[in-house]
């Protein structure tokens, strides 16, 4: 299968600092990414699909301004978590679309002290 | 409203036995339905996929079985391995480029040795 890389896999931050996330898609152009956001021992919850050269679209509750995401190229999409909060810990994961596939990035760990 | 129900939430399964999971959605537009196996701290990974057109798909020990008019399909996992323990996750999606896929709630699998 396809290869999505993540990085970094794990970052540790103060409150109110921002943390940059990257998703690539290795061997493949993916015009959409998706980024979700998943609880411990709970499922994939949907946060926002990107479309490269244009604006994200945010699922329900989800705050644009504090998940901030840019889909540059066709191979790189970025989340920047704005002003984290300890509630913003979660472990975050990218997906790219290739054809009818979807593969997914091995996951960032983000905790917010 | 939850529109891809999986069951059962969690599974024990003695090894070399068969385990079962199972998923229900509403959308009649959903034309791909993929299973992920989760380890944890880990993406998601790609195990095995199928469209409707097809009632049964089987990739080694792993077979995915399909019913359009119940809307139902399920994950078979044959002569199951201790190393197969962890979080199956089913998913639908439609047809159109750049939407998402929409997972069940995941089901952890342990096989005992």
């Amino acid at each position: 299968g396809a290869v999505v890389s993540q990085h970094p896999s794990r970052v540790i931050c103060k409150s109110g600092t921002s943390v940059k996330i990257e998703c690539r898609s290795l061997d493949f152009q993916a015009t959409t990414m998706f980024w979700y956001r998943q609880f411990p021992k709970q499922s994939l919850m949907l946060m926002a699909t990107s479309n490269e050269g244009s604006k994200a679209t945010y699922e329900q509750g989800v705050e644009k301004d504090k998940f901030l995401i840019n889909h540059a190229s066709l191979t790189l999409s970025t989340l920047t978590v704005t002003s984290a909060h300890p509630e913003d810990s979660s472990f975050y994961i990218c997906s790219a679309r290739g054809g009818h596939e979807q593969f997914f990035g091995p996951g960032t760990r983000l905790t917010v002290l | 409203q939850q529109q891809v129900k999986q069951s059962p939430q969690s599974l024990i399964v003695q090894k070399g036995g068969i385990s079962i999971i199972n998923c229900a959605y509403e959308n009649t537009a959903f034309d791909y339905f993929p299973w992920y196996q989760q380890f944890p701290g880990k993406g998601p990974a790609l195990l095995i996929a199928i469209r409707p057109d097809v009632s049964e798909k089987k990739e080694g020990r792993f077979t995915i079985s399909f019913n359009k008019s119940a809307k139902q399909f399920s994950l078979h996992i044959m002569d199951s391995q201790p190393g197969d323990s962890a979080t199956y996750f089913c998913a639908a999606s439609k047809k159109q480029a750049g939407t998402a896929l929409i997972f069940g709630k995941g089901t952890t699998l342990s096989v005992s040795s």
